[in-house]
């Protein structure tokens, strides 16, 4: 069964360091998506990108955060300058096969972000 | 987005069924209601969803209120690898870069007791 899937799988960076978190989507699938889950929270709307571009994102998805799908496959996800509170599992998803509406979204695995 | 309003927790016996509610009085015409679960340590996982009509899938049933405003997942024997977090969340049809994105609320943690 097609998965997404998500590297790495935990990763520990020191404060204000650059983090990219990989993911790479079901591959006919058209809407793509980031997620984050800090420790004992519920999961939080990041951005979701169709068409090469974002289509809509939430106020934690400020300027330090952006997104690229850079060579048709991978979809990832690029903190400029990490923060304490960045810590948490960032789930990446896709949906949306061509004719299909309202379909379900699949979710990888997730990626840990530690900060220190 | 359409709120969603679910008991916090609830608990089941391994192989009894479980009716998970959902409140969604505000939800509109075009909104889908999709039900996700997220196992322990891992991503949500989708479970089913509809829109007027009630749904069957392997995981689970849909009931769906005649007035739209209330949903019920019907899990028809829990196992114990049905404990996780249930998520009811209304969705908005998908056209071009529209997606309707998923909104999580807190959901309601399912605990099986063997």
């Amino acid at each position: 069964e097609p998965e997404v899937t998500q590297t790495p799988s935990h990763q520990v960076t020191q404060m204000g360091q650059e983090v990219i978190l990989r993911c790479v989507p079901i591959s006919n699938h058209l809407y793509f998506y980031w997620y984050r889950q800090i420790l004992g929270q519920k999961v939080e709307f990041l951005v979701s990108f169709y068409n090469n571009e974002i289509s809509e994102k939430s106020e934690i998805f400020d300027d330090q955060f952006s997104v690229e799908r850079p060579d048709g496959s991978n979809f990832t996800l690029k903190i400029r300058s990490t923060k304490l509170e960045d810590s948490a599992m960032y789930f990446c998803a896709s949906g949306g096969d061509r004719g299909r509406v309202s379909g379900e979204l699949f979710f990888g695995e997730g990626s840990r972000l530690t900060v220190l | 987005d359409a709120k969603t309003t679910q008991p916090n927790s609830m608990e089941s016996n391994e192989e009894e069924p479980v009716h998970l509610p959902c409140n969604h009085s505000t939800i509109s015409g075009t909104d889908y209601i999709h039900w996700y679960r997220q196992l322990p340590s891992q991503g949500p996982e989708y479970v089913i969803h509809g829109l007027t009509s009630n749904v069957n899938n392997r995981m689970a049933s849909l009931a769906i209120a005649e007035d739209r405003k209330s949903s019920t997942l019907i899990l028809h024997r829990a196992t114990l690898r049905d404990a996780a977090v249930y998520y009811c969340i209304l969705r908005g049809r998908i056209y071009g870069g529209s997606q309707g994105n998923l909104i999580f609320g807190k959901g309601t943690k399912l605990s099986v007791k063997p």
